[in-house]
């Protein structure tokens, strides 16, 4: 079964900091990586979708890696806002269904 | 705008009734989903549909009953609540390229 870990689980950052969200998986067979965010009590917004031939997407202040035979995927966020507090969830697709990680949570202090 | 609709958004359910969370979507998608979320459980998935016609068990299937009724609605039922059922319910599509499209959930509280 794919395992999904995103490290750490809350992160606190002051305004303008640039800062890298983490997500790992364990069986490299997957077609494709996406990145969420979740407001409370909120649904979850798609932010990047990553395709298993791709090594990274981009989407303004947004950027995602993937490096499959690692297992790894990176969430860069670019000059951090306090509008970015959130959590962001990254899911796998192995083709059957998504796994997702528990996320992090994100607080961007003005 | 095109997306997933889920209704109702919140309900409070006495422990043995039954009820039906609805869920719609208008971008042609094949495939959808119920998830649910939990504090520290992150999504896990309840059941799926690949296509009309077909339902699929998830993760965590016991107490529930979907249907696909048609390529736009997927319906999942609880036929007799219990509190371990209180949770967010999320329902999602996914189409040809991939990528989910997440409803905005249904807040079900069983007491």
């Amino acid at each position: 079964k794919q395992e999904v870990t995103q490290i750490p689980a809350a992160l606190s950052v002051p305004e303008g900091e640039n800062l890298v969200l983490n997500c790992s998986f364990t069986d490299s067979a997957i077609y494709n990586l996406q990145w969420f965010r979740q407001d409370p009590g909120k649904g979850l917004t798609s932010l990047l979708l990553i395709q298993s031939s791709q090594r990274e997407q981009t989407s303004g202040r947004l950027n995602a890696s993937l490096d499959k035979s690692s297992g790894r995927s990176t969430l860069y966020i670019a000059a951090s806002q306090p509008g970015d507090s959130a959590t962001y969830l990254c899911a796998v697709d192995t083709g059957n269904q998504f796994y997702f990680g528990t996320g992090t949570s994100l607080t961007v202090i003005p | 705008n095109a997306g997933v609709t889920q209704t109702p958004k919140f309900q409070v359910l006495k422990t043995g009734q039954s009820m039906t969370l609805q869920c719609a979507q208008d971008m042609n998608h094949n495939s959808m989903y119920w998830y649910r979320q939990d504090p520290g459980m992150g999504l896990r998935l309840i059941y799926y549909s690949a296509s009309e016609g077909t339902t699929d068990k998830g993760e965590v299937p016991n107490g529930y009953n979907v249907s696909r009724l048609n390529k736009r609605e997927f319906s999942l039922r609880l036929e007799s609540a219990a509190p371990s059922q209180t949770s967010v319910y999320f329902c999602a599509s996914s189409g040809q390229f991939g990528g989910y499209t997440f409803g905005s959930g249904t807040r079900l509280t069983v007491v």
